[in-house]
């Protein structure tokens, strides 16, 4: 069974950083591009992050570029999302997700982690 | 970026009932590259539709997707009582990938 199991989530002030987790099991992390979807309080979903299989390919949203950098460990299973320089703006449920299977970049998403909620606030 | 336009905002109905959801692109999505998936409160998403039309893994057969170029349509053949939900729609055939609004489906 597919699993992803996000952490690292919590109340920073604006300008602090924050690393989230996300922990994966029941496939070959290895062989799938991984991306982070993040969702504000009340509102829709808005992609963030995406990194290939051996992060050769990462993309960014245009919203946390220069902010944000996505990284992974394949032999810990795990996908990262460093965040700094951190705004109101950026309060939202994190989601980890997965690219099916042989899509490298843009495509749906099949597996979704419950998130991790991110709140910036003084 | 291409936008996604999601009507109605919110749609009553009844279980037993058909929904027909409707997703609008602001310009043609190569490929019917169109996806939708379900979310229930504090749950994350769940993928029911890819490439327009087919099913994921596990999803019921009430649940059928069509469309292309710019407008797709999520249709619930009959409503069950663990369907009432938000419904979001999101292109993957540019970059970069772009989610609806969301339409929530509310029992009446």
């Amino acid at each position: 069974e597919v699993q992803l199991v996000e952490s690292g989530g919590g109340l920073v002030k604006p300008g602090g950083s924050l690393r989230l987790s996300c922990a994966a099991s029941g496939f070959t992390f290895s062989s799938y591009t991984m991306n982070w979807v993040r969702q504000a309080p009340g509102r829709g979903l808005e992609w963030v992050s995406s990194i290939s299989s051996s992060s050769s390919y990462i993309y960014d949203s245009d919203s946390v570029k220069g902010r944000f950098t996505i990284s992974r460990d394949n032999a810990k299973n795990s996908l990262y999302l460093q965040m700094n320089s951190l705004r109101a703006e950026d309060t939202a449920v994190y989601y980890c997700a997965r690219n099916p299977p042989g899509w490298v970049y843009a495509a749906y998403l099949d597996y979704w982690g419950q998130g991790t909620l991110v709140t910036v606030s003084s | 970026e291409i936008v996604l336009t999601q009507s109605p905002g919110t749609l009553s109905l009844s279980p037993g009932e058909r929904a027909t959801l409707s997703c609008r692109a602001s310009q043609s999505v190569s490929s019917s590259y169109l996806a939708w998936y379900q979310q229930k409160p504090g749950q994350a998403p769940r993928l029911l539709i890819y490439g327009a039309s087919s099913r994921a893994t596990g999803i019921p057969d009430r649940f059928s997707g069509s469309g292309s170029g710019t407008d797709f349509t999520l249709t619930i053949s009959r409503l069950e009582p663990e369907d009432f939900a938000v419904y979001y729609c999101q292109q993957y055939g540019s970059s970069p990938r772009t989610f609806g609004q969301g339409t929530r489906l509310e029992n009446k």
